[in-house]
């Protein structure tokens, strides 16, 4: 247990449509990443967020957006929703900035949209 | 352009040593890095080459040759618990690049 929560475990939608994952960082971790992993693409850095602001930005969609709260806990929020959207969602934590390469993840959630 | 290039699948026999490599075609990050994932799970960070040379902790070691552009990660005395994706990654501009990861298969 890497101490990364992340709800919900499975999400199933219809395409169009809007979803939020939430993820809770391990205790004491500022920084909160997310990656989108699916078969063809491999584990795609979505973006970072550190004590509340928006850190780095990577393969991130216009559609998607995220935002981490004063309690450091972070959503992402996916919008517009297709068939290729289908992927897990992980987060992933580290205590501060310069520990990138260090990261702890959760269990990622498994969206599917139909 | 910024990759990370790595097998996509490694077959080896229980109890032996396995070689997993890792090229990569960018420069100015800070180092390497390497996570484990089982199939169903989540990656689980394995091992960070900041500095060039070798890393060991316990049965796995990793290797960073930076003028080689040249990594790999060193699994010793294989169990089959170790069957997985083994991915390499770096930090560069602030974005945290993933190589596509490596399937090893563990034979008995």
């Amino acid at each position: 247990d890497s101490g990364v929560t992340q709800t919900p475990k499975h999400l199933i939608t219809a395409t169009g449509q809007r979803v939020t994952l939430r993820c809770s960082p391990r205790s004491g971790d500022l920084s909160v990443y997310w990656y989108q992993q699916s078969l063809d693409q491999g584990l795609q850095f979505l973006i970072q967020y550190y004590n509340g602001e928006e850190r780095a930005k990577g393969n991130i969609l216009e559609r998607f957006s995220a935002q981490q709260f004063p309690d450091l806990h972070s959503e992402l929020n996916l919008s517009s929703l297709e068939l290729g959207d289908s992927a897990l969602y992980f987060c992933a934590s580290s205590p501060g900035l310069a520990d990138r390469d260090t990261q702890y993840f959760g269990p990622g959630t498994r969206l599917t949209v139909l | 352009g910024q990759s990370l290039e790595q097998p996509s699948e490694v077959t080896a026999v229980e109890g032996a040593i396995v070689q997993i490599n890792c090229t990569y075609q960018t420069s100015g990050f800070y180092g390497l890095s390497w996570y484990q994932q089982h199939d169903g799970g989540a990656p689980t960070f394995l091992s960070y080459n900041a500095l060039d040379g070798l890393e060991e902790t316990g049965r796995f070691s990793s290797f960073l040759s930076r003028s080689d552009s040249y990594g790999y990660l060193l699994l010793q005395e294989l169990q089959m618990k170790d069957s997985a994706s083994y991915f390499c990654a770096v930090v560069r501009d602030d974005k945290i690049i993933f190589g596509k990861g490596t399937r090893l298969h563990i034979l008995p």
